[in-house]
């Protein structure tokens, strides 16, 4: 079973205008860390923002913000004030806490353009 | 440069031939990882080092496939008799924290190599 499903293979956004990035998981474990990654064409994975499973908060750096749902295992990436910079594939990513061991398990990815 | 440095980026090899790809982590990180990336699709976890302990190779896809990082520094990822499906971007990441406790220690990528098998 997929641990973590990105169902948009693609998106368009308008520049200047907030886009969301779909991303569900399916964790038993009770402690669990969700991540967000940017890989630009230049081939490096960017960390953008993590939520932890027992954070009561929504986390937020700068302009991006993690929509987390935990009943639903659904952990959105929402960017607001999209920069044509922004355009990049996106991973969803979750490490689990007690049986993941050391490795992060990452989604298929979003690719995101942004339209000026 | 103080990232995660990776050599070489592109590697085009027969099948068959062994390949060898380098690491340089970041100076004083302890932990270090290798993925591997096909086309259109997101990192999958190869094995992980913490310092020149090879703590966790279960995502090797088979005994072609050899990590070492014998001095804690920088680590090889070889492939023996590479096939066409070996053809995908390895990464490379490093984290200074051992067993990435608090949950949200981030890792730090380098660019990748892309081996392609012809």
């Amino acid at each position: 079973a997929q641990k973590i499903t990105q169902t948009q293979p693609g998106m368009f956004v308008q520049e200047k205008e907030a886009v969301t990035l779909d991303c569900t998981y399916d964790t038993s474990d009770q402690s669990y860390g969700l991540f967000w990654y940017k890989q630009p064409s230049s081939g490096e994975m960017i960390f953008l923002i993590y939520q932890g499973s027992y954070d009561e908060q929504n986390a937020t750096e700068g302009r991006y913000s993690l929509n987390f749902q935990k009943a639903r295992k659904s952990a959105n990436l929402v960017i607001s004030a999209s920069q044509l910079g922004d355009s990049a594939m996106y991973f969803c990513a979750m490490r689990e806490g007690r049986t993941g061991g050391f490795k992060t398990i990452f989604g298929a990815g979003t690719r995101l353009f942004v339209k000026a | 440069g103080a990232g995660v440095s990776q050599s070489p980026r592109y590697k085009v090899a027969k099948r068959g031939q062994d390949v060898a790809l380098r690491c340089d982590p970041i100076s004083g990180h302890v932990s270090l990882f290798w993925y591997q990336q096909a086309l259109g699709q997101g990192p999958e976890f190869l094995t992980y080092f913490q310092n020149e302990a090879q703590l966790d190779k279960s995502g090797l896809p088979s005994d072609r496939f050899f990590a070492e990082r014998p001095e804690g520094s920088v680590s090889t990822l070889k492939i023996q008799r590479t096939q066409q499906e070996d053809s995908a971007v390895y990464l490379c990441a490093s984290s200074f924290r051992r067993v990435l406790e608090p949950m949200n220690t981030e890792a730090f990528f380098g660019q990748g190599t892309r081996l392609t098998v012809v």
